[in-house]
């Protein structure tokens, strides 16, 4: 079974600071989510990442994915107080079946 | 606005009693999911469901029912024979054959005393 492994599994940064959370797949990735979730609520969707080398951006984040495609990167540059939450990464081992498989979490602290 | 209900948001309960969370959508999607989190771990995959009247087991799905009477309605029952059912429960949706994000509801935290 696919396994996905993330790395830090916490992370306290100043605001203002740079930072990459990584995602490791045991297994060839065929979709890559990247999810939000704050503390005690739902998940909220950030971005799909699907072919080898994609790199997609949205405001301040930047997801990647690898050529190898087992591998993706999210970086936030200049973090504010509203990225704090818990960030995970969710992987389709069916390759469309949405069964996702997810990370265990990193849970990123922003402090002032 | 379109999006997931979870109910209740908390919910305690006595050993040997069960439990069973609410979750509707009027999305209008096909497919519905229960995840379980735990402190420090991913989601869980317990059931899905690709349509109605049809479910499946998911990765943990041992001490926990469902039923897909209606496509907006996906409720969880915790069985007592959950082991450890103190838990975040989470539930989600997404339109079958769709490649792309799942919507989730707020979430039900379930704590057995």
């Amino acid at each position: 079974s696919q396994e996905l492994e993330q790395s830090p599994q916490s992370l306290i940064v100043q605001e203002g600071k740079n930072l990459t959370i990584n995602c490791t797949s045991s297994k060839t990735l065929y979709g890559l989510y990247w999810y939000k979730q704050k503390y005690g609520e739902g998940l909220i969707f950030l971005m799909m990442l699907q072919k080898g080398g994609e790199e997609k951006s949205h405001e301040k984040i930047t997801a990647k994915l690898d050529e190898k495609k087992q591998q993706s990167s999210l970086h936030i540059t200049a973090s504010q107080p509203s990225h704090a939450g818990i960030y995970l990464c969710g992987a389709d081992p069916l390759q469309g079946a949405q069964k996702l498989v997810f990370g265990q979490g990193t849970r990123l602290t922003i402090n002032p | 606005d379109g999006g997931i209900t979870q109910s209740p948001k908390y919910l305690f309960r006595k050993e040997g009693q069960n439990v069973t969370l609410s979750c509707e959508q009027n999305l209008n999607h096909d497919a519905m999911y229960w995840y379980r989190q735990d402190p420090g771990q991913g989601l869980r995959l317990i059931y899905y469901s690709q349509i109605v009247n049809d479910f499946q087991k998911g990765d943990i799905a041992e001490g926990y029912s469902v039923s897909r009477e209606k496509k907006e309605s996906f409720p969880l029952t915790v069985t007592s024979a959950q082991k450890n059912p103190t838990a975040f429960y989470l539930c989600a949706s997404i339109t079958q054959g769709a490649v792309g994000e799942l919507f989730f509801g707020e979430g039900s935290r379930l704590t057995v005393l």
